[in-house]
């Protein structure tokens, strides 16, 4: 069964980092490309982050580049966004997801873990 | 970034009505995607590559379009249908995905 279970999250002030963790069970992480995308309070679904199986290619939203990194161990089987220079607006849950090979979806989901930058 | 409006953002239908949601891209692209998401858990692939039901969706779901047009339709409308549904693109290594339409039970 195919799991990714986030974990990181919590409250910070505006301006610090935090860095959220994705590991994965269940498929070949290697194989895969891993994507974080969020969703504020009440709000849609903003995606963030994108990274290839092989780490090589690596892509984000106007909104976090600059201050998010995505990144992977596919030795450990974990996906990673470093957050810097936090925002207000950086408020929301994050998910991991998978993208199947050769498509451009998101075929699984995490459960998301909750960022509150609040001062 | 191409930007995806949904319509409408939120409507009401009773059981074994039909109901068409319809989402525009700013630009052309290949293929549309959808979800499915329910209050307090995380989104589900619902119809992929525009037309492909995901696994497990009944086939009272369907999907069409192309270009700039592209739309979600149940054939007829079951309580469990109720949830809010999101489509979604790639294009030029940059996702994005439509402002979602929550689906009521009238």
């Amino acid at each position: 069964e195919v799991q990714l279970v986030e974990s990181g999250g919590g409250l910070v002030q505006p301006g610090r980092s935090l860095k959220l963790s994705c590991l994965a069970s269940g498929f070949t992480f290697s194989n895969y490309g891993m994507n974080w995308i969020r969703q504020a309070p009440g709000k849609g679904l903003e995606w963030v982050a994108s990274i290839s199986s092989s780490s090589s290619y690596i892509y984000y939203a106007d909104t976090v580049k600059g201050r998010f990194t995505i990144s992977r161990d596919n030795a450990k089987n974990t996906l990673y966004l470093q957050m810097t220079s936090l925002r207000s607006e950086d408020t929301a849950l994050y998910y991991c997801a998978r993208r199947p090979y050769r498509y451009n979806y998101f075929d699984y989901w995490g459960q998301g873990v909750m960022v509150t930058v609040s001062s | 970034e191409i930007v995806l409006t949904q319509s409408p953002t939120t409507m009401a239908a009773s059981p074994g009505e039909k109901v068409t949601i319809t989402c525009r891209a700013s630009s052309s692209v290949s293929y549309m995607h959808w979800y499915q998401q329910k209050p307090g858990a995380s989104p589900k692939p619902w119809i992929y590559d525009t037309s492909k039901l995901a696994s497990g969706v009944p086939n009272r779901f369907s999907g069409s379009g192309s270009g700039t047009s592209y739309s979600l339709t149940i054939s007829s409308m079951e309580t469990e249908d109720t949830a809010t549904y999101y489509c979604q693109q790639w294009s030029s290594n940059s996702w994005t995905f439509g402002g979602g339409t929550k689906l009521e039970l009238k």
